[in-house]
């Protein structure tokens, strides 16, 4: 299994606080993203990373923001969190742009927001 | 943009069927790739298959395959003997844009499959 740690596994937090989710990777891939899978839309990209620094937007990236100091920690900011941002959140790696190397997840962070 | 629909939100087989879901892809693009991803209730998501367009072969992992029709945008995963442990959601994904590298990966909305004994 790739090595993806995804903390925390389950939060609960009020509407209008800041949340942090991180991804951690031991298998040095360059790539990173974040997802949300909401029920009627399989997974959306939010956030993606091409190396340390290099972020840009995904699909749904309104009310998120990210940040990747080094190459294993990839994190997800809710500014200010809302009760449309309750989902699971899911981080996923690659290796390079190569469908045969394709996107390896982590098993999810489960937040709701009341 | 590119989409990708499933048009079966649920199914339910007996243990040892065969089964076949379905997944339809929009897009001009020639060459791409396509995956079926598995999630079980314990949330996971596991890679099951993998298609390049260009190549014209099915791919086959053990008891899974896949019938790809380019021309069509159809790309359906059939799963033969089913089992008990096969009883998860399952994703088609369409991928061809590559953002800087970066994979963009655009999902379908899931087909809950169950396998009772």
């Amino acid at each position: 299994d790739a090595g993806i740690t995804q903390s925390p596994r389950h939060k609960v937090t009020e509407t209008g606080t800041p949340v942090t989710l991180r991804c951690h990777q031991t298998e040095n891939h360059r790539y990173m993203y974040w997802y949300r899978q909401d029920p009627g839309h399989g997974l959306r990209l939010i956030h993606y990373s091409y190396g340390v620094k290099d972020t840009d937007k995904g699909e749904v990236s309104d009310g998120y923001s990210v940040s990747r100091s080094k190459t294993e920690d990839f994190l997800l900011t809710l500014e200010s969190a809302t009760s449309s941002q309750t989902s699971v959140y899911f981080c996923a790696i690659s290796e390079s742009w190569d469908g045969n190397q394709p996107q390896h997840f982590g098993d999810g962070t489960r937040l709701s927001i009341l | 943009a590119q989409t990708v629909t499933q048009s079966q939100p649920e199914m339910s087989v007996q243990e040892a069927e065969t089964v076949t879901l379905s997944c339809t892809y929009d897009t001009s693009e020639n060459n791409y790739y396509l995956f079926w991803y598995k999630q079980p209730p314990s949330r996971q998501m596991i890679l099951v298959i993998r298609q390049e367009a260009y190549k014209q072969q099915n791919a086959t992992e053990n008891r899974f395959s896949v019938n790809f029709q380019k021309a069509a945008k159809s790309f359906s995963l059939k799963i033969s003997d089913s089992q008990l442990g096969d009883t998860a959601m399952y994703f088609c994904a369409f991928m061809n844009d590559i953002i800087q590298g970066a994979q963009k990966l655009v999902f379908g909305q899931g087909t809950r499959l169950t396998i009772n004994p």
